[in-house]
């Protein structure tokens, strides 16, 4: 299980981009990494995954490095409802989707 | 389309006693997963199933228990309830294959509380 460290917080200004690190040197490699992110009183949230090149979605884009030990996520204007937990895992197995292990993830306090 | 469910929202227990939790996945979706998540900490892998058989088991005593039925369902069974068990539970369904696969989704989880 590959092992992740992440940033216990961070803060950012409304409208400002954010980036998330995160780094993930005992990845194996055909694990995929994870994000996801969890808001206040509901279950966690998948934000965006990839393998080895930059994805991105309508949420969030993700920077893979190219050792792959290490990724950042990025939130180009953050909202107050980016406000939340932030998880960033390769899941158990490499692709064994459902199988997903969570860290202490990165608390995210955007203000207004 | 209705998301994951979960019953029930909330639940308190006694030591000693035993739950059921039940998970009712997006429509479609063959795979379900459990989580555990204690305050203040990131949800812990419990069990997943997929065509109703076992597929994946975290670091769990066999207290824990679960099943997935025919209308892929599931059902999260804790024997001999301890304080320490007492924590969200998540359920997380994903379809398999597909665009949208290697997503999982969460449903808002059940509050157990051991007293």
């Amino acid at each position: 299980d590959a092992k992740t460290t992440q940033p216990n917080s961070m803060e950012s200004n409304e409208e400002e981009p954010v980036h998330l690190p995160c780094n993930h040197s005992t990845i194996s490699g055909t694990d995929y990494i994870h994000w996801y992110r969890q808001l206040p009183s509901q279950g966690p949230e998948y934000v965006i995954h990839g393998l080895t090149s930059n994805v991105n979605n309508r949420m969030a884009s993700l920077a893979i490095a190219e050792d792959r030990k290490s990724s950042t996520l990025i939130l180009h204007r953050a909202t107050l409802r980016d406000a939340a937990v932030y998880y960033c895992k390769p899941p158990r197995g490499g692709t064994s989707y459902g199988k997903l292990t969570f860290g202490q993830g990165t608390i995210l306090t955007v203000h207004p | 389309d209705a998301g994951v469910t979960q019953s029930p929202t909330h639940l308190i227990k006694t030591r000693g006693q035993h739950v059921t939790l039940r998970c009712s996945p997006i429509s479609g979706h063959k795979s379900v997963s459990w989580y555990q998540q204690v305050l203040g900490q990131g949800p812990q892998f419990i069990f997943q199933y997929y065509e109703k058989e076992e597929r994946g088991r975290g670091n769990f005593p066999d207290r824990f228990s679960a099943r997935q039925f025919p209308n892929y369902s599931s059902e999260l069974n804790v024997n001999a309830l301890l304080l320490g068990d007492s924590a969200l539970y998540l359920c997380a369904s994903s379809p398999v294959g597909g665009r949208r696969v290697g997503e999982q989704f969460f449903g808002p989880g059940t509050r157990l509380t051991v007293l």
